[in-house]
Protein backbone atom coordinates (compact mmCIF):
# COMPACT_ATOMS: atom_id res chain seq x y z
CA UNK A 1 0.00 0.00 0.00
CA UNK A 2 1.32 3.59 -0.53
CA UNK A 3 1.67 5.45 2.52
CA UNK A 4 4.45 5.67 4.97
CA UNK A 5 5.71 3.32 7.49
CA UNK A 6 7.49 2.82 10.53
CA UNK A 7 8.61 -0.55 12.59
CA UNK A 8 8.47 -1.36 15.03
CA UNK A 9 5.14 0.33 16.68
CA UNK A 10 6.50 -0.21 20.03
CA UNK A 11 10.13 -1.48 21.66
CA UNK A 12 11.32 -1.60 24.91
CA UNK A 13 15.36 -1.73 25.30
CA UNK A 14 17.92 -1.67 27.95
CA UNK A 15 20.29 1.47 28.79
CA UNK A 16 23.39 1.54 26.00
CA UNK A 17 21.72 -0.59 24.03
CA UNK A 18 21.65 0.11 20.22
CA UNK A 19 18.54 0.28 18.61
CA UNK A 20 17.26 1.64 15.01
CA UNK A 21 13.66 2.77 14.05
CA UNK A 22 12.51 2.29 10.45
CA UNK A 23 10.71 4.40 7.89
CA UNK A 24 9.79 3.74 4.47
CA UNK A 25 7.76 5.98 2.33
CA UNK A 26 6.09 5.21 -0.99
CA UNK A 27 5.60 7.91 -2.62
CA UNK A 28 9.75 9.04 -3.74
CA UNK A 29 9.28 12.21 -1.43
CA UNK A 30 12.51 14.19 -1.76
CA UNK A 31 11.91 15.26 1.98
CA UNK A 32 12.05 13.06 5.12
CA UNK A 33 12.12 14.20 8.88
CA UNK A 34 12.62 12.50 11.73
CA UNK A 35 10.87 13.95 15.08
CA UNK A 36 10.34 13.17 18.67
CA UNK A 37 6.89 13.93 20.93
CA UNK A 38 7.60 14.87 24.50
CA UNK A 39 5.06 15.79 27.20
CA UNK A 40 5.07 19.40 27.19
CA UNK A 41 7.26 19.96 23.82
CA UNK A 42 4.85 18.65 21.28
CA UNK A 43 7.08 17.74 18.40
CA UNK A 44 11.02 18.76 17.89
CA UNK A 45 13.06 17.73 14.63
CA UNK A 46 15.45 15.20 15.63
CA UNK A 47 17.29 14.91 11.97
CA UNK A 48 15.53 15.69 7.97
CA UNK A 49 17.16 14.75 4.41
CA UNK A 50 16.62 16.70 1.45
CA UNK A 51 17.32 13.83 -1.14
CA UNK A 52 19.22 10.37 -1.16
CA UNK A 53 22.62 10.91 0.99
CA UNK A 54 22.05 14.63 1.96
CA UNK A 55 21.02 14.31 5.97
CA UNK A 56 21.37 17.06 8.15
CA UNK A 57 20.42 17.45 11.88
CA UNK A 58 17.85 19.17 13.87
CA UNK A 59 16.86 21.05 16.86
CA UNK A 60 17.56 17.78 19.25
CA UNK A 61 19.99 15.53 17.00
CA UNK A 62 22.16 14.16 19.78
CA UNK A 63 22.51 10.69 20.54
CA UNK A 64 20.94 10.04 17.26
CA UNK A 65 22.29 8.75 13.64
CA UNK A 66 20.54 8.81 10.69
CA UNK A 67 21.27 7.35 7.28
CA UNK A 68 19.73 7.80 3.96
CA UNK A 69 21.54 5.49 0.85
CA UNK A 70 18.06 5.34 -0.68
CA UNK A 71 14.83 7.78 -1.37
CA UNK A 72 12.26 5.79 0.32
CA UNK A 73 13.88 4.47 3.74
CA UNK A 74 15.21 6.88 6.49
CA UNK A 75 16.26 4.65 9.85
CA UNK A 76 16.77 6.18 13.27
CA UNK A 77 19.76 4.67 14.94
CA UNK A 78 20.26 5.38 18.66
CA UNK A 79 23.92 4.43 18.76
CA UNK A 80 23.45 4.14 23.80
CA UNK A 81 20.03 4.40 24.24
CA UNK A 82 19.43 6.66 27.39
CA UNK A 83 15.92 6.91 29.61
CA UNK A 84 15.99 10.48 27.96
CA UNK A 85 15.31 9.20 24.54
CA UNK A 86 12.18 7.35 25.99
CA UNK A 87 9.99 9.10 23.77
CA UNK A 88 7.15 8.79 20.67
CA UNK A 89 8.95 8.61 17.44
CA UNK A 90 7.42 10.07 14.42
CA UNK A 91 8.81 9.89 10.72
CA UNK A 92 7.40 12.29 7.73
CA UNK A 93 7.39 12.85 4.43
CA UNK A 94 7.33 15.34 2.14
CA UNK A 95 7.91 17.48 -1.09
CA UNK A 96 9.20 20.51 -0.44
CA UNK A 97 7.21 22.13 2.27
CA UNK A 98 3.48 22.25 1.09
CA UNK A 99 2.24 18.65 2.30
CA UNK A 100 3.61 16.29 4.68
CA UNK A 101 2.21 12.74 6.06
CA UNK A 102 3.05 11.16 9.27
CA UNK A 103 3.66 7.67 10.04
CA UNK A 104 2.04 5.81 13.20
CA UNK A 105 4.99 6.27 15.20
CA UNK A 106 7.18 4.52 17.31
CA UNK A 107 6.68 4.51 21.06
CA UNK A 108 10.19 3.62 22.38
CA UNK A 109 11.08 3.14 26.40
CA UNK A 110 14.08 2.81 27.43
CA UNK A 111 14.87 0.51 30.69
CA UNK B 1 14.03 31.71 12.89
CA UNK B 2 10.47 30.78 12.48
CA UNK B 3 8.47 29.91 16.15
CA UNK B 4 4.87 28.38 16.51
CA UNK B 5 3.34 29.57 19.85
CA UNK B 6 -0.02 27.48 20.53
CA UNK B 7 -1.92 30.20 23.28
CA UNK B 8 -4.15 27.74 25.18
CA UNK B 9 -2.53 24.39 25.92
CA UNK B 10 -5.82 22.91 27.16
CA UNK B 11 -9.07 23.77 26.16
CA UNK B 12 -12.56 22.34 27.97
CA UNK B 13 -15.50 22.97 26.02
CA UNK B 14 -19.06 21.70 26.54
CA UNK B 15 -20.74 19.82 23.60
CA UNK B 16 -22.47 21.38 20.38
CA UNK B 17 -20.20 25.01 21.75
CA UNK B 18 -18.23 26.77 19.11
CA UNK B 19 -14.82 26.50 20.07
CA UNK B 20 -11.44 28.23 18.71
CA UNK B 21 -8.29 27.46 19.06
CA UNK B 22 -5.24 29.60 19.12
CA UNK B 23 -2.31 29.76 17.04
CA UNK B 24 0.26 33.13 16.02
CA UNK B 25 3.42 32.24 14.50
CA UNK B 26 6.68 34.40 13.65
CA UNK B 27 8.81 34.22 10.56
CA UNK B 28 10.62 36.28 8.27
CA UNK B 29 9.61 34.71 4.84
CA UNK B 30 6.42 33.12 3.77
CA UNK B 31 4.84 30.67 5.37
CA UNK B 32 2.97 27.49 4.78
CA UNK B 33 0.50 27.08 7.98
CA UNK B 34 -0.91 23.58 9.06
CA UNK B 35 -3.53 22.27 11.60
CA UNK B 36 -2.80 18.82 12.85
CA UNK B 37 -4.94 16.39 14.39
CA UNK B 38 -4.37 13.87 16.77
CA UNK B 39 -5.93 11.28 18.87
CA UNK B 40 -4.95 8.80 21.45
CA UNK B 41 -2.57 6.67 20.85
CA UNK B 42 -2.25 7.69 17.22
CA UNK B 43 -0.42 9.49 14.76
CA UNK B 44 -1.13 13.02 13.26
CA UNK B 45 -3.73 13.23 11.05
CA UNK B 46 -3.86 16.96 8.88
CA UNK B 47 -6.71 18.94 9.69
CA UNK B 48 -6.19 21.70 6.85
CA UNK B 49 -3.45 23.39 5.60
CA UNK B 50 -3.02 26.93 4.31
CA UNK B 51 -0.83 27.62 1.08
CA UNK B 52 -1.73 30.74 -0.97
CA UNK B 53 -5.02 31.85 -2.19
CA UNK B 54 -8.05 33.02 -0.19
CA UNK B 55 -7.23 33.25 3.79
CA UNK B 56 -10.16 31.27 4.66
CA UNK B 57 -9.51 27.19 4.73
CA UNK B 58 -11.71 24.70 5.21
CA UNK B 59 -10.79 20.85 6.48
CA UNK B 60 -12.15 17.86 7.51
CA UNK B 61 -14.57 17.37 10.33
CA UNK B 62 -16.00 20.85 10.20
CA UNK B 63 -13.04 22.79 11.31
CA UNK B 64 -11.47 25.89 9.32
CA UNK B 65 -9.13 28.18 10.10
CA UNK B 66 -8.25 31.49 8.76
CA UNK B 67 -4.31 32.84 8.10
CA UNK B 68 -4.52 36.71 9.31
CA UNK B 69 -0.42 37.74 8.00
CA UNK B 70 -1.28 40.87 9.84
CA UNK B 71 -1.60 39.71 12.65
CA UNK B 72 0.77 36.24 12.02
CA UNK B 73 -2.17 34.28 13.65
CA UNK B 74 -3.52 31.36 11.95
CA UNK B 75 -6.57 30.29 14.74
CA UNK B 76 -8.84 27.05 14.33
CA UNK B 77 -12.35 27.13 14.73
CA UNK B 78 -15.75 24.88 14.46
CA UNK B 79 -18.94 26.10 14.94
CA UNK B 80 -19.64 23.30 16.93
CA UNK B 81 -17.97 19.97 18.75
CA UNK B 82 -18.62 17.05 19.06
CA UNK B 83 -17.53 14.59 21.87
CA UNK B 84 -15.46 12.73 19.04
CA UNK B 85 -13.66 15.99 18.52
CA UNK B 86 -11.45 15.35 22.23
CA UNK B 87 -7.94 15.30 20.78
CA UNK B 88 -4.82 17.23 20.84
CA UNK B 89 -3.95 19.44 18.39
CA UNK B 90 -0.96 20.98 16.71
CA UNK B 91 -0.33 24.42 14.60
CA UNK B 92 2.45 23.81 12.73
CA UNK B 93 4.68 26.23 9.41
CA UNK B 94 7.02 25.35 7.32
CA UNK B 95 8.88 27.65 4.89
CA UNK B 96 12.11 27.63 6.08
CA UNK B 97 15.16 26.45 4.68
CA UNK B 98 15.13 23.13 6.02
CA UNK B 99 11.86 22.34 4.41
CA UNK B 100 10.53 20.88 7.97
CA UNK B 101 7.58 21.56 9.92
CA UNK B 102 8.62 23.50 13.25
CA UNK B 103 5.26 22.84 15.44
CA UNK B 104 3.91 24.41 18.52
CA UNK B 105 3.56 22.49 21.60
CA UNK B 106 -0.44 21.54 20.87
CA UNK B 107 -3.70 22.06 22.75
CA UNK B 108 -5.52 19.69 24.36
CA UNK B 109 -9.60 19.70 23.67
CA UNK B 110 -11.58 18.43 25.89
CA UNK B 111 -15.74 18.49 24.73
CA UNK B 112 -17.73 17.35 27.72
CA UNK B 113 -21.94 16.64 27.16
Amino acid sequence: DAGITQSPRYKITETGRQVTLMCHQTWSHSYMFWYRQDLGHGLRLIYYSAAADITDKGEVPDGYVVSRSKTENFPLTLESATRSQTSVYFCASSEWGNGYTFGSGTRLTVV
Amino acid sequence: AQSVTQLDSQVPVFEEAPVELRCNYSSSVSVYLFWYVQYPNQGLQLLLKYLSGSTLVKGINGFEAEFNKSQTSFHLRKPSVHISDTAEYFCAVSGGSQGNLIFGKGTKLSVKP
